[in-house]
């Protein structure tokens, strides 16, 4: 399969621990997006990545969150000192710069539930 | 805030009808619309875009209308099909190849197609 994969697709954690999640995007994309998506709402934008760079963050990401994508392949989401309100579906997707603009290749998605 | 939204959370359509899914958005500087679908347990598709300056666009089945006088999308799938089961989302962006990041959803409806 040569699409965008996530690790793990589900995480139940208690609050105050630290989390983490993987994304692998299609590999000849430059561009990857973090989103979070809550139970009957759309995705909402969280981070955007360009190869290595980190170009841009929404509001919504608070300073528990942290995400890096070292050698401009696979992304990282961390969350530390989990809420409940981080209970949410945090979706990947990559795109191409030559590609059409708005096609977003999205992954499956990790589910987070935060007890 | 959400600049799109949808009209009604859910639809209902018999095999073999037309489907009409609607969408409003507030933003009158975008320029450029998408549709995506969401099956159960996997990430948004993309389905079809369309710019401002379009007021209809055809895909395979799909067709997308734009009315920017009152800054309202559809979406219409023809001869509806049980895989077309799904939550289905407008989002809108600027527009540009540089804010392609971003795009805003709306909170989908989502469509069950009935034997």
């Amino acid at each position: 399969d040569t699409g965008v994969s996530q690790d793990p697709r589900h995480k139940i954690t208690k609050r105050g621990q630290n989390v983490t999640f993987r994304c692998d995007p299609i590999s000849e994309h430059n561009r990857l997006y973090w989103y979070r998506q809550t139970l009957g709402q759309g995705p909402e934008f969280l981070t955007y990545f360009q190869n290595e760079a980190q170009l841009e963050k929404s509001r919504l990401l608070s300073d528990r969150f942290s995400a890096e994508r070292p050698k401009g392949s696979f992304s990282t989401l961390e969350i530390q000192r989990t809420e409940q309100g981080d209970s949410a579906m945090y979706l990947c997707a990559s795109s191409s710069t030559s590609g059409r603009i708005g096609e977003l290749f999205f992954g499956e998605g990790s589910r987070l539930t935060v007890l | 805030g959400e600049s799109v939204g949808l009209h009604l959370p859910t639809l209902s359509v018999q095999e073999g009808d037309n489907s009409i899914i609607n969408c409003a958005y507030s933003n009158s500087a975008s320029d450029y619309f998408i549709w995506y679908k969401q099956e159960s347990g996997k990430g948004p598709q993309f389905i079809i875009d369309i710019r401002s300056n379009m007021d209809k666009r055809q895909g395979q089945r799909v067709t997308v209308l734009l009315n920017k006088t009152v800054k309202h999308l559809s979406l219409q799938i023809a001869a509806t099909q049980p895989g077309d089961s799904a939550v289905y989302f407008c989002a809108e962006n600027s527009g540009s190849v540089e804010n392609d990041y971003k795009l805003s959803f709306g909170a989908g409806t989502t469509v069950t197609v009935r034997a």
